[in-house]
C-alpha cells in the first residue's frame, strides 16, 4: 500500500519568506506527527494530531510555526518569516492505533533558508 | 533535557566485526523502538519491544529491552556494509503521552 508522502522534497527559500510543507499520511492512520531533523541528528518533535482532538503543539519552537490537518488526513506545516536556523529536514509520520505507538515516516522535505 | 541517550554517537568498524549500540534513560517507557535511516530518506522501523527483558532478533540484529523498561540495546553480529546508516532509538508512552522521544542517533559505518 501507499506510504506517507511529503512535498516538496526540497525547498530553497529566502530569509523572511513563508513556506508550506505538505504531508499525506497512510490512509486510515488516525495520528499524524511533524518532526524536525538537523543534519545527521535525532528527531525533534514539533506537533501531533490525533483524530478530532486538539493538537499537541508543545514542540513548536516559535509562533512562526503552525500546522493544520484538514479532514483528518492531509496536513500542512507552515513556517512564516523563515530564518536561517529553520534550515533542516522536516519529517512527517503517521500512526495507527495503540499500544505500540509505531510510526511510519515520509521521506521528508529538506528546507534551506538562504 | 535529552530523555534518551544513545551511545556511541559515531561508530566505524570493519566488515565482519560485532557491535552494540546503547539507548539509556532515567524514564520508564511503555515501548521502545529502533529505526534505521539512510541519507535522503525517513526513518524506517526495525523493531518494537514492549515487555521488560524482551529480546527480539531480526537476522543478524538482536534487540533487547531492559528489565526496568528504561534502556535498550541493539547488537549486530558480523556487520556488513549494508548495515551502514543512522540508528535511532525512540521511547513511547511516558506519562501517557502518545508521542515518541528520540535519541540523538548512532551513525554507523561499516567498512569493506
Amino acid at each position: 500500500g501507499a506510504g506517507v508522502s511529503q512535498s516538496p522534497s526540497n525547498k530553497v527559500t529566502e530569509k523572511g519568506k513563508d513556506v508550506e510543507l505538505r504531508c499525506d499520511p497512510i490512509s486510515g492512520h488516525t495520528a499524524l506527527y511533524w518532526y524536525r531533523q538537523s543534519l545527521g541528528q535525532g528527531l525533534e518533535f514539533l506537533i501531533y494530531f490525533q483524530g478530532n482532538s486538539a493538537p499537541d503543539k508543545s514542540g513548536l519552537p516559535s509562533d512562526r510555526f503552525s500546522a493544520e490537518r484538514t479532514g483528518g488526513s492531509v496536513s500542512t506545516l507552515t513556517i512564516q518569516r523563515t530564518q536561517q536556523e529553520d534550515s533542516a529536514v522536516y519529517l512527517c509520520a503517521s500512526r495507527s492505533g495503540q499500544p505500540t505507538y509505531e510510526q511510519y515516516f515520509g521521506p521528508g522535505t529538506r528546507l534551506t533558508v538562504t | 533535557t535529552q530523555l534518551l541517550e544513545q551511545s556511541p554517537q559515531f561508530l566505524s568498524i570493519q566488515e565482519g566485526e560485532n557491535l552494540t549500540v546503547y539507548c539509556n534513560s532515567s524514564s520508564v517507557f511503555s515501548s521502545l523502538q529502533w529505526y534505521r535511516q539512510e541519507p535522503g530518506e525517513g526513518p524506517v522501523l526495525l523493531v518494537t519491544v514492549v515487555t521488560g527483558g524482551e529480546v527480539k532478533k531480526l537476522k543478524r540484529l538482536t534487540f533487547q529491552f531492559g528489565d526496568a523498561r528504561k534502556d535498550s540495546s541493539l547488537h549486530i553480529t558480523a556487520a556488513q556494509p549494508g548495515d551502514t546508516g543512522l540508528y535511532l532509538c525512540a521511547g513511547g508512552g511516558i506519562q501517557g503521552a502518545q508521542k515518541l522521544v528520540f535519541g540523538q542517533g548512532t551513525r554507523l559505518t561499516i567498512n569493506p
